[in-house]
């Protein structure tokens, strides 16, 4: 099992550019979430999605949108980006939501300039 | 909102003392307190947890206890090596909120040989 996988794992974008980050899981688990990490905040929560067809904003939602495209699939999507969103993305996924294990990915190390 | 706060944000110990790192979480409704280990460039990844119906929970070397009085919980590391060096996160979070976890903003803890 690959666990949790997401790409790309480096990416540059320009102020005002769009992009997609896909993460996907073969855990066969239900939920799925998406953090922000920057240095001295610990992580931050921007969306999660409790279960297949639901999604929900967390702390940080402001500049971003998701889709939960399948069981195994969420992305965020950065429609305008901006120099604030400069940061490490890291997804998850739990079992189920509520108390349970998150199991991280890799990460994405975004640049906007 | 609900708040974690996490102290110190730096450790530095000695190989063979003991670490410990404390955490307040400010919403009385949360039930499950998991510790996370992020080692440089990598994922974040459980260690630990406890929830709100333990005081105290051990693993090994690892510790974790729970006032819910006092709405603080700790973490504790004995016998410290320098494969222990990394960074920390406690987070809370409750039932019938999807799973969302609140972080605290990291301890960075140095075992020196």
């Amino acid at each position: 099992n690959a666990g949790v996988t997401q790409t790309p794992k480096f990416q540059v974008l320009k102020t005002g550019q769009s992009m997609t980050l896909q993460c996907a899981q073969d855990m066969n688990h239900n939920s799925m979430y998406w953090y922000r990490q920057d240095p001295g905040m610990g992580l931050r929560l921007i969306y999660y999605s409790a279960s297949e067809g639901t999604t929900d904003k967390g702390e940080v939602p402001n500049g971003y949108n998701v889709s939960r495209l399948n069981k195994r699939e969420f992305s965020l999507r950065l429609e305008s980006a901006a120099p604030s969103q400069t940061s490490v993305y890291f997804c998850a996924s739990s079992e189920a939501p509520g108390t349970y294990e998150q199991y991280f990915g890799p990460g994405t190390r975004l640049t906007v300039t | 909102g609900e708040n974690v706060e996490q102290h110190p944000s730096t450790l530095s110990v000695q190989e063979g003392d003991s670490a410990v790192i404390k955490c307040t979480y400010s919403d009385s409704a949360s039930n499950y307190f998991p510790w996370y280990k992020q080692e440089l460039g990598k994922r974040p990844q459980l260690i630990i947890d406890i929830r709100s119906n333990v005081g105290e929970k051990k693993d090994q070397r690892i510790a974790v206890t729970l006032n819910k009085t006092a709405k603080h919980f700790s973490l504790h590391i004995t016998e410290t090596q320098p494969e222990d060096s990394a960074v920390y996160f406690c987070a809370a979070s409750r039932d019938n909120q999807g799973g969302k976890l609140i972080f605290g903003q990291g301890t960075e803890l140095s075992v020196k040989p």
